[in-house]
């Protein structure tokens, strides 16, 4: 059973600049959470998508968007990115939206 | 609104030792619990949960935590202590009802092993 995998792993933007960061869910899953984890602090919820719909949304200006696909998998897009930006930001998927959340490796975002 | 906190960003003890990390918790319903850890360049690995039922919760690799209401608490605990426990550990609640599932996490402890 493959997990929760996101790409890229680590990637380097400028400020400004957009970014978009994908995670393909565990099998079997219709759920996937983002994390946002600044240096040093605990994972901050940004949205959560269940059946390609937004079904909740933690506190980040509307910059912060994404998107679930038919087959679950999720894309998490940054624009007009700021150096605050800078941070791991981890998927999470689940079998459905109350279930117990499964985290991938996260991709390490730097803005310059 | 929930919120946790997490009594010592670092905590160091011998291998060997009782390891004990504290987690408080503010919740306005009754809460789930849980615990995760984080290896270095990783994700999230979930330790163990409180959901209801039982107030002593066993989970992966030695660990147990105990729910307390009336203390507001969910300290992880582990008897003795293995250079492979060395990680950063997070507690996060969220709320029994709702759409949906967002977890609301402490800052982190990190635990390190000393031989």
């Amino acid at each position: 059973e493959t997990g929760v995998t996101q790409s890229p792993t680590h990637l380097i933007k400028t400020r400004g600049q957009q970014v978009t960061l994908r995670c393909s869910s565990q099998s079997g899953h219709n759920t996937v959470s983002w994390y946002q984890q600044a240096l040093g602090q605990g994972p901050q919820f940004i949205f959560q998508y269940y059946r390609e719909e937004e079904n909740g949304r933690g506190n980040f200006p509307p910059r912060f968007s994404g998107l679930q696909f038919p087959n679950y998998s999720s894309e998490l897009n940054v624009n007009a990115l700021e150096l605050d930006d800078s941070a791991l930001y981890l998927c999470a998927s689940s079998p459905q939206f109350a279930g117990e959340l499964f985290f991938g490796e996260g991709s390490r975002l730097t803005v310059l | 609104a929930q919120s946790v906190t997490q009594l010592g960003s670092h905590v160091s003890v011998s291998e060997g030792a009782l390891v004990l990390l504290r987690c408080n918790y503010s919740s306005s319903v009754p809460p789930y619990l849980f615990w995760y850890v984080q290896y270095p360049n990783q994700g999230l690995q979930l330790l163990l949960k409180y959901t209801t039922g039982a107030t002593l919760v066993k989970g992966i690799n030695g660990f147990e935590a105990e729910f307390k209401k009336s203390e507001t608490s969910f300290h992880l605990t582990k008897p003795s202590a293995h250079m492979s426990d060395a990680a950063e550990y997070f507690c996060a609640v969220r709320n029994s009802g709702g759409s949906n599932y967002k977890l609301t996490f402490g800052k982190g402890t990190l635990l390190t092993v000393n031989p």
